[in-house]
């Protein structure tokens, strides 16, 4: 499809596990952004990627949290040591320039995490 | 810092009536930028509209509209004669240093129309 698209759907894990989030954004957008989503959080912004730049990474809320993006184009969100608090909806959003002066994130429907 | 506040965090209203959803944001920005997405029981977070701090025109788009005040550092967003399909988590972003910050965005309000 020519929207954002996001692998698994749904991830149910032990605690303690590592697991990655995959996110294939729209073609040509050089923006690229995660967020999570907790119940009654909002959204919450985790690490973004523009271009060729050095990725903002400051929202990752630890050390156990990791992602790349590969090529340009797809990114892969990794947790490492899985714990319960890291349950969430895992959002994956692109622009075809920085979010703000495009005017319009696109986001996929989300990677849901459940930690057991 | 940038900050986004939606002090509404659930509102029920009754088919047809009007609802305002409140947002006030933080920012020592002099450029930046506002969001509204709207957010359906599917998931898919989806874009309504943006708007630029240096125009505070307000706006309308059939039933919806936006009324910009840089005073009072608010962006409120109105549904005109709510219908069911309103019912959604609405969301109001910003965007600062002319727009290449990641969009910040506020806890959501709940909206939710009973027929």
């Amino acid at each position: 499809g020519a929207g954002v698209s996001q692998s698994p759907s749904n991830k149910v894990t032990e605690k303690g596990k590592d697991v990655e989030l995959r996110c294939d954004p729209i073609s040509g957008h050089t923006a690229l952004y995660w967020y999570r989503q907790s119940l009654g959080q909002g959204l919450e912004f985790l690490i973004y990627f523009q271009g060729n730049s050095a990725p903002d990474k400051s929202g990752l809320p630890s050390d156990r949290f990791s992602a790349e993006r590969t090529g340009g184009s797809v990114s892969t969100l990794t947790i490492q040591r899985t714990q319960q608090e890291d349950s969430a909806v895992y959002l994956c959003a692109s622009s075809l320039n920085p979010g703000g002066r495009t005017g319009e994130l696109f986001f996929g429907e989300g990677s849901r995490l459940t930690v057991l | 810092a940038q900050k986004v506040t939606q002090a509404q965090t659930e509102i029920s209203v009754v088919e047809k009536e009007d609802v305002t959803l409140d947002c006030v944001y933080e920012t020592r920005d002099t450029t930046y930028y506002l969001f509204w997405y709207k957010q359906p029981p599917s998931g898919e977070l989806v874009f309504l509209i943006r708007r630029n701090s240096f125009d505070e025109q307000n706006e309308i788009s059939g039933r919806y509209s936006w009324n910009f005040q840089k005073s009072t550092s608010s962006f409120n967003f109105t549904i005109t004669a709510s219908q069911v399909v309103d019912s959604a988590v609405y969301f109001c972003a910003l965007s600062t240093n002319s727009g290449n910050t990641p969009l910040v965005f506020g806890k959501g309000t709940r909206l939710s129309v009973i027929a």
